[in-house]
Order: C-alpha cells, then structure tokens, then sequence
C-alpha cells in the first residue's frame, strides 16, 4: 500500500469531469511538498502532466487541472475525451523516507 | 529537445548484479537531478532513487543497501547498479530527468528487465 493513495479507477463519459485524489500525511503533501501527476497511457512511457502543484507543461491541454489543500492534492480533467483513457499517478517528496513517492495510480475509464 | 534512452541486458539470473545506463541527449547532465523508476508488471511506479549535482544521491530505503547510482559525465551518462536481483525485481526500469521540487519532466522509452532462472 502506497503512502500517497489514490482511488484505484474512476470512470467518466465523454465531456464530464472526473477528479482524482491523491491523500498523504504530514511527512509530505501535508509538509508543503510539490505535488506532481503523470499520465500513463498503455505501454508507454509515463508523461509529466502537471508539475508543482497546478502547473501544466508546454503542450498540456487545459482540460487539465491540479490543486493542493492540507495533506491531499487532486487532479481534474474536464471535457472527457477518450485519449484521456490511462492511468494516472500522483508523486511528492516525503521527509520521513527522505525520498520520492508515487500514489499506486488510478485508472481512468471513458465510458 | 532533450531524450533519454535506456539500455540493459534483458534477461538476468537470480543473484547477478544488474547494470543500467541512461543516455542523454540534446542537453547536458551535469545539470538537474537524474532518476531511476521501475514498474513490475502490471503494477504502478516505483522510485528507486536520484542523483544530482554530480554527487549527491538519495535511494529508496527499502533499496539503499542495493542499489548505486552514478554519472558519467564526460559521456553524457547516468548509470543504475542493483545488486543481488531476484524475480522481485523483474520490471521496466524507467530513466528520468527531474529538477528541484521533483518532477520529471523527460523519460526514457524503459527496458525490461527479467529476472529468471
């Protein structure tokens, strides 16, 4: 069990909204670490979707959303399109494991 | 634009001594931090550990008495040695390049590594 959890699947259909949680504690998301999310689509590499909390790289399309409050952090994608189908992981730093961590991911299904 | 590329031996033994190494491109390495992540089969992301400024290591501690990462800097490099592997340790191993707060912002294609007898 990871220390960063996140809901193991959410579904949505095509143009709704799904949110993703990633709960911590006070060793790292609650520590005020940088939260980060990754997009994983099947078979490929992991893809930097949002960096420091709510931050999109170049490229990212604005469907993509990240926040931060207390010792959880959330993604939110609107507008469901089905490209938007893989799995999704959350990463912070933890002080107590003096490293990174990743949430186990979540699997987004578009119905 | 900056690539990474991993290359390794595949297939191992239970007990050898795994050897991984990150080639980068189109940006240098003797900046930011260079990660090692793995991920078994079917499961999700492991962090394995982190080098930068040219010296300064962190490893999962669950791993730290296995695993040594380096640079090679003249070479453009980062290296992962896992020693005494086991079918534990059968996954893609994933090479990256992070900055300061921890994304990592470019990722190799991964390598499958196989630990079988």
């Amino acid at each position: 069990q990871s220390v960063l959890t996140q809901p193991p699947s959410v579904s949505g259909a095509p143009g709704q909204r799904v949110t993703i949680s990633c709960t911590g504690t006070s060793s790292n998301i609650g520590a005020g670490y940088d939260v980060h999310w990754y997009q994983q689509l099947p078979g490929t590499a992991p893809k930097l979707l949002i960096y420091g909390n709510n931050n999109r790289p170049s490229g990212v399309p604005d469907r993509f959303s990240g926040s931060k409050s207390g010792t959880s952090a959330s993604l939110a994608i609107t507008g469901l399109q089905a490209e938007d189908e893989a799995d999704y992981y959350c990463q912070s730093f933890d002080s107590r494991l003096s490293g990174s961590l990743f949430g186990g991911g979540t699997k987004l299904a578009v119905l | 634009q900056v690539q990474l590329q991993e290359s390794g031996p595949g297939l191992m033994k239970p007990s050898e001594t795994l050897f991984l190494t990150c080639t980068v491109s189109g940006g240098s390495i003797s900046t930011y931090y260079w990660s090692w992540i793995r991920q078994a089969p079917g499961k999700g992301l492991e962090w394995i550990g982190d080098m930068y400024d040219s010296g300064t290591t962190n490893y999962k501690s669950s791993l730290k008495s296995r695993v040594t990462i380096s640079l090679d800097t003249p070479k453009n490099q980062f290296s992962l040695k896992l020693t005494s592997v086991t079918a534990g340790d059968t996954a893609v191993y994933y090479c990256a390049r992070g900055t300061v707060g921890g994304a990592m912002g470019h990722w190799g294609q991964g390598t499958l590594v196989t630990v079988s007898s």
